[in-house]
């Protein structure tokens, strides 16, 4: 199995809203990533799990909260999000985390994030 | 700091004829780069990557890329472009310096014309 995938497909939600996504892979990569895309433009890195510990977080609001329950598992947890933060959010796995040796990122479809 | 420019916005080929898409990293040593090809609403698919060795990789789909470290480039290549190529394109770069993370191009639009 060499794929990602990420649920919801599509996610409309209020700014007062509390919403999670999720991203599975059971490939047995040791990173997981999320990036955020906004249209016409290339992904940019949120966060980077390696052994389930997150290993990088480039400096995201709190309103976006990582979390990592098993090895095959990423959720996204959404609260108190902006119109702004509308855009694909993309689930993204590799064999071995950065820096040590870099692999090819594996991505999921992504979840199409709407806020009212 | 690594940065990779990709020079066309948009490119507009008729099926069957040749595509090369551009690309150009700015990294002081042997860098990590990869193709991606993103399809409308969908995650990336690598196609090539190049890591040392043989400048010229082959990826799936029939794309090619060279590596030429003297003009700092990655173009990506296809001989007969077929119309479900029509997606955006990314070129990256990754380096162990930069904790491994990935630097994305601005990307490129392919449309094919029947």
């Amino acid at each position: 199995d060499t794929e990602v995938t990420q649920t919801p497909k599509h996610l409309v939600m209020g700014m007062t809203n509390k919403k999670s996504l999720k991203c599975e892979q059971h490939m047995g990569h040791r990173a997981m990533y999320w990036y955020k895309q906004k249209a016409k433009k290339p992904p940019e890195l949120m966060f980077v799990y390696s052994y389930e510990k997150l290993s990088i977080n480039e400096s995201v609001p709190s309103r976006f909260s990582p979390e990592c329950p098993n090895s095959s598992l990423l959720n996204l947890h959404l609260h108190a999000l902006q119109p702004e933060d509308s855009a694909l959010y993309l689930c993204a796995s590799s064999q071995d985390p950065p820096p040590s040796s870099y692999n090819e990122q594996f991505f999921g479809p992504g979840t199409r994030l709407t806020v009212l | 700091a690594q940065s990779v420019t990709q020079p066309d916005i948009h490119i507009t080929v008729s099926e069957g004829a040749s595509l090369e898409l551009r690309c150009n990293y700015s990294y002081g040593a042997t860098p990590y780069l990869f193709w991606y090809v993103q399809s409308p609403g969908q995650g990336l698919q690598l196609l090539l990557k190049y890591f040392s060795g043989d400048t010229l990789v082959q990826g799936i789909k029939g794309f090619e890329a060279e590596f030429k470290r003297s003009q700092s480039s990655f173009n990506l290549r296809k001989p007969s472009v077929h119309w479900s190529d029509a997606a955006e394109y990314f070129c990256a770069v990754g380096a162990r310096t930069n904790a491994g993370k990935s630097t994305f191009g601005d990307g490129t639009t392919l449309t094919v014309k029947p």
